[in-house]
């Protein structure tokens, strides 16, 4: 199994307040990811990185924003949260991203996920 | 549009039979490639089998198959033996050369009886 850690995995807040989410992992991966998991909409991509310091929008990253200060950790930040931000968050390394030739090594693992409640 | 299609909400199968899992795709980039994951009830999403769009063989990982019809542009994942741990919800997911998401299919939920 990949070494992806997340913590808090389960968070209670209240809307208008600030969290963060961690990912960590041992694998030393180059890239990350950040998705949420919603019913009805399947896994979409929040942000993602692609090396330290290095980060772009997916395509619901309205509202979140990211850090990645070393390798091995990934933050999710949700400035004020919404009720509609109430998801399962998971994030994902890969050891590569392909373009020419998608490859095994593009392979995304998963963490665990955080289940994140807005009240 | 969407990129991943997957048609079958949920599946009943009996323990040691085999079962396959629909799952059709759109794209216009020639480089991508096809991920299955499972996600049991207690939430993490495994990685199962890849199959890439220019491989000419069908990938297959233990009791998993993956029936690559590049022409019908569909990606079935094929589960034998079925076993009670296979109780699952299935995603069929992509990855195009010239994107680093993935986009996922709604899932199949997959039930084994014994």
């Amino acid at each position: 199994d990949a070494g992806i850690t997340q913590s808090p995995r389960h968070k209670v807040t209240e809307t208008g307040t600030p969290v963060t989410l961690r990912c960590h992992q041992t694998e030393n991966h180059r890239y990350m990811y950040w998705y949420r998991q919603d019913p009805g909409h399947g896994l979409r991509l929040i942000h993602y990185s692609y090396g330290v310091k290095d980060t772009d929008k997916g395509e619901v990253s309205d509202g979140y924003s990211v850090s990645r200060s070393k390798t091995e950790d990934f933050l999710l930040t949700l400035e004020s949260a919404t009720s509609s931000q109430t998801s399962v968050y998971f994030c994902a390394i890969s050891e590569s991203v392909n373009r020419a030739q998608v490859s095994l090594t593009d392979t995304q693992y998963f963490g665990p996920g955080t289940r994140l409640t807005v009240l | 549009a969407q990129k991943i299609t997957q048609t079958q909400p949920g599946m009943f199968v009996q323990e040691k039979e085999a079962v396959t899992l629909d799952c059709t795709y759109d794209t216009s980039d020639p480089s991508y490639g096809l991920f299955w994951y499972k996600q049991p009830s207690s939430g993490e999403m495994i990685f199962l089998i890849y199959q890439g769009s220019y491989d000419q063989q069908n990938a297959t990982e233990g009791r998993y198959s993956l029936n690559f019809q590049k022409a019908r542009k569909s990606a079935n994942l094929v589960i034998s033996a079925s076993q009670l741990g296979d109780s699952a919800m299935y995603f069929c997911a992509m990855r195009e050369g010239d994107d680093y998401k993935l986009s996922f299919g709604a899932g199949t939920t997959v039930t084994v009886r014994a």
